[in-house]
């Protein structure tokens, strides 16, 4: 693919029901990145995957988040029993490798628990 | 935790004006990356730097690389209101895996 594809781009839920989040890497990349941004804050680490493996879960806030990767392509952030403090925009990027640095990122999907 | 202090972290100025955003540490990152954002988008990659002391001209835009691999900055010439965004500075911690990001600068360009 042309680059890094999320969806659904806006999701709106109510408290206490899980979401799930979608990303498509660009093609042939094997790293992958899940970050949230809030309203007005920088980026947040949360997860990352080489091929289907996740080195580093360090970023997750909870044991109600969670991320699995198949084919070494597709990714899914679950949110479970999802709280208002959830409400952020969920970003994924994909990058050649883990060794190469640059990161490119897909549009974000927007959460608002209510 | 590592840290990436970004100032300023609100801008607004007048089209051709110089301005420089700076990102500080007390970590050691071993790449510097910057990134722009615009509203609804993710962020988009301008440049990568790696060695202390670095230097990178892109267009109107240079950054740098401080010699201990702990801060950088981004000098912009003449703005243009097309140079309108957020700005953002992210450390990796190895030459890959995660960044580290600061809380981005929200820069304001006025025909």
């Amino acid at each position: 693919g042309a680059g890094v594809s999320q969806s659904p781009s806006n999701k709106v839920t109510e408290k206490g029901k899980d979401v799930e989040l979608r990303c498509d890497p660009i093609s042939g990349h094997t790293a992958l990145y899940w970050y949230r941004q809030r309203l007005g804050q920088g980026l947040e680490f949360l997860i990352y995957f080489q091929g289907n493996s996740a080195p580093d879960k360090s970023g997750l806030p909870s044991d109600r988040f969670s991320a699995e990767r198949t084919g070494e392509s597709v990714s899914t952030l679950t949110i479970q029993r999802t709280q208002q403090e959830d409400s952020a925009v969920y970003l994924c990027a994909s990058s050649l490798n883990w060794a190469r640095g640059e990161q490119y990122f897909g549009p974000g999907t927007r959460l608002t628990v209510t | 935790t590592q840290l990436l202090e970004q100032s300023p972290q609100f801008l607004s100025i007048q089209e051709g004006e110089n301005l420089t955003v700076y990102c500080n540490s007390s970590s050691v990152f071993s790449s510097l990356q910057w990134y722009r954002q615009e509203p609804g988008e993710g962020p988009v990659l301008l440049v990568t730097v790696v060695t202390g002391g670095e230097v990178k001209k892109l267009k109107r835009l240079t950054f740098q690389f401080g010699d201990a691999r702990k801060d950088s900055s981004l000098h912009i010439t003449a703005a243009q209101p097309g140079d309108t965004g957020l700005y953002l500075c992210a450390g990796g911690e190895n030459q890959g895996g995660k960044l580290i990001f600061g809380q981005g600068t929200e820069l304001s360009v006025k025909p």
